[in-house]
């Protein structure tokens, strides 16, 4: 079975500081993806990234980066100097052989 | 890149009668849609796959009598929410799943449903 953990329900930060969105998953499928999506009081889901299980080179987009371990089988996503605009709710996601699985979601809630 | 729309994006209903949402993907064929549902505050849920010409599949716990999915088209799937309650009150979102690579979605906009 696929499941996929996010144990950090809300966090509040000041606006500048970096914050790190914890993602555990777990799989018995050799072969999957990792999502995260991000969403705003709107509702609709934004895609930020995929990695496919063979990938484990850390990505950097502009403030965001992600660090993916399977040795622990993580997948955290890290926001460098957040900003207002960064307020949301965000999804740690998982597919293999099966459909996509969520995370519970963490609201990230970022002060002026 | 990829669009998927959903009509309508908000709606309010009596209680009893029955609400059909719409879900297009807008520039390319689809044959797996995905329906989810989400309550406030929590996370998406998958309720079925739609399967283009074929009767979709239900995830255990959700009532196929009571949301009927219709997947006639390969750009088009309608879940239908029949004799709706305020408990069915939620938001609904739909994706497609990409022709060109099984493991990505592309996800509609959301229709919230208000069951009076």
């Amino acid at each position: 079975a696929q499941k996929v953990t996010q144990a950090q329900t809300e966090i509040s930060v000041v606006e500048k500081e970096d914050v790190t969105l914890d993602c555990v998953y777990e799989t018995r499928d050799t072969t999957y993806y990792l999502f995260w999506y991000k969403q705003p009081p709107s509702g609709e889901l934004v895609f930020l990234i995929r990695r496919n299980s063979f990938d484990e080179q850390n990505e950097i987009s502009g403030r965001y980066s992600w660090n993916f371990q399977k040795s622990t089988s993580s997948f955290n996503f890290t926001i460098t100097a957040s900003q207002v605009v960064d307020s949301a709710v965000y999804f740690c996601a998982l597919t293999g052989n099966n459909d996509m699985r969520f995370g519970a979601g963490t609201r990230l809630t970022v002060k002026p | 890149g990829a669009v998927v729309s959903q009509h309508p994006s908000r709606v309010i209903c009596k209680s009893g009668t029955s609400v059909k949402i719409e879900c297009r993907s807008l520039d390319f064929q689809a044959t797996t849609m995905f329906w989810y549902r989400q309550f406030p505050k929590k996370s998406l849920m998958l309720m079925a796959t739609s399967n283009e010409g074929s009767k979709a599949t239900y995830e255990q716990g959700v009532e196929k009598d009571k949301f009927l999915i219709n997947h006639a088209s390969l750009t088009l799937s309608t879940l239908t929410v029949t004799s709706a309650h305020p408990e069915d009150s939620s938001f609904y979102i739909c994706s497609a799943r990409s022709p060109r690579d099984w493991n990505e979605q592309f996800f509609g906009p959301g229709t919230r449903l208000t069951v009076l």
